[in-house]
C-alpha cells in the first residue's frame, strides 16, 4: 500500500536558516495539505495545493510556501526560521472528488522540526 | 473561520467501559466531520468520518453522532480496550467554494487501564 510519505524524518535548523520538507501522497490521491502539530496540540493547516496551485491558506506568514509538482507530490519551505517554527509538519493527502471537495485525508508520518 | 471545540481533554475510562468525545463547531457550512486517533510519536489515523447528510455512523465498537442544529458531535466507543490509548482528534471541514480545509479541536487523551 502506497501511503503518504513525507522525508526527512527529523530536521535540526538554527534560528534565521531555511527548510524544505517533503511529501508524496498516497496513490490515487491529488490534493495535498501541510499542517504545523505542536506539541500537544491539534493539526494547525498551513495551506492545501491542487494542480500545482496553492488553493487555500491558513494563518500563516509569507515565510511558509510551497510548491506541488506534476506527479502530486509537494514541498513545504519555510524561511527565516523562528524558536517557534518547532513542531511536527504533517503533510496529508486527499482525492477531489468535485470542485475543491474532497473528503478522507490521510496523513504522512510527519517531519519533526527543531529549532535552535 | 471555524472554530472547532473538543472536551474533556483527558478521559481515563477501565478497560470494558465506554467513552465518549464531544466536539461543538461553530461554521453552519461544515459537512464533514472525520475523526482521528493519534498514539505517542505517530501519525493520525482516520477512524471514522461523517457527513452532514447523515446523523450517526457506526464501525464496530466506534459510532460518530452528529447533530447539525446544536452544531456538535460526538465519538463513542464501546468496550474499550488498552490499545485504544491514544490521543483522538475530531476535525470540521467546511467548504469555501474553491477548497475545504481542516479545523481540528484540541485533542482527548484516552487512558484504557485495566
Amino acid at each position: 500500500d502506497a501511503g503518504v510519505t513525507q522525508s526527512p524524518t527529523h530536521l535540526i535548523k538554527t534560528r534565521g536558516q531555511q527548510v524544505t520538507l517533503r511529501c508524496s501522497p498516497k496513490s490515487g490521491h491529488d490534493t495535498v495539505s501541510w499542517y504545523q502539530q505542536a506539541l500537544g496540540q491539534g493539526p494547525q493547516f498551513i495551506f492545501q495545493y491542487y494542480e500545482e496551485e496553492e488553493r487555500q491558506r491558513g494563518n500563516f506568514p509569507d515565510r511558509f510556501s510551497g510548491h506541488q509538482f506534476p506527479n502530486y507530490s509537494s514541498e513545504l519551505n519555510v524561511n527565516a526560521l523562528l524558536l517557534g517554527d518547532s513542531a511536527l509538519y504533517l503533510c496529508a493527502s486527499s482525492l477531489e472528488v468535485a470542485a475543491g471537495v474532497s473528503y478522507e485525508q490521510y496523513f504522512g508520518p510527519g517531519t519533526r522540526l527543531t529549532v535552535t | 473561520g471555524e472554530n472547532v471545540e473538543q472536551h474533556p481533554s483527558t478521559l481515563s475510562v477501565q478497560e470494558g467501559d465506554s467513552a465518549v468525545i464531544k466536539c461543538t463547531y461553530s461554521d453552519s457550512a461544515s459537512n464533514y466531520f472525520p475523526w482521528y486517533k493519534q498514539e505517542l510519536g505517530k501519525r493520525p489515523q482516520l477512524i471514522i468520518d461523517i457527513r452532514s447528510n447523515v446523523g450517526e455512523k457506526k464501525d464496530q465498537r466506534i459510532a460518530v453522532t452528529l447533530n447539525k442544529t446544536a452544531k456538535h458531535f460526538s465519538l463513542h466507543i464501546t468496550e474499550t480496550q488498552p490499545e485504544d490509548s491514544a490521543v483522538y482528534f475530531c476535525a470540521a471541514r467546511a467548504y469555501t467554494g474553491t477548497a475545504s480545509k481542516l479545523t481540528f479541536g484540541t485533542g482527548t487523551r484516552l487512558q484504557v487501564t485495566l
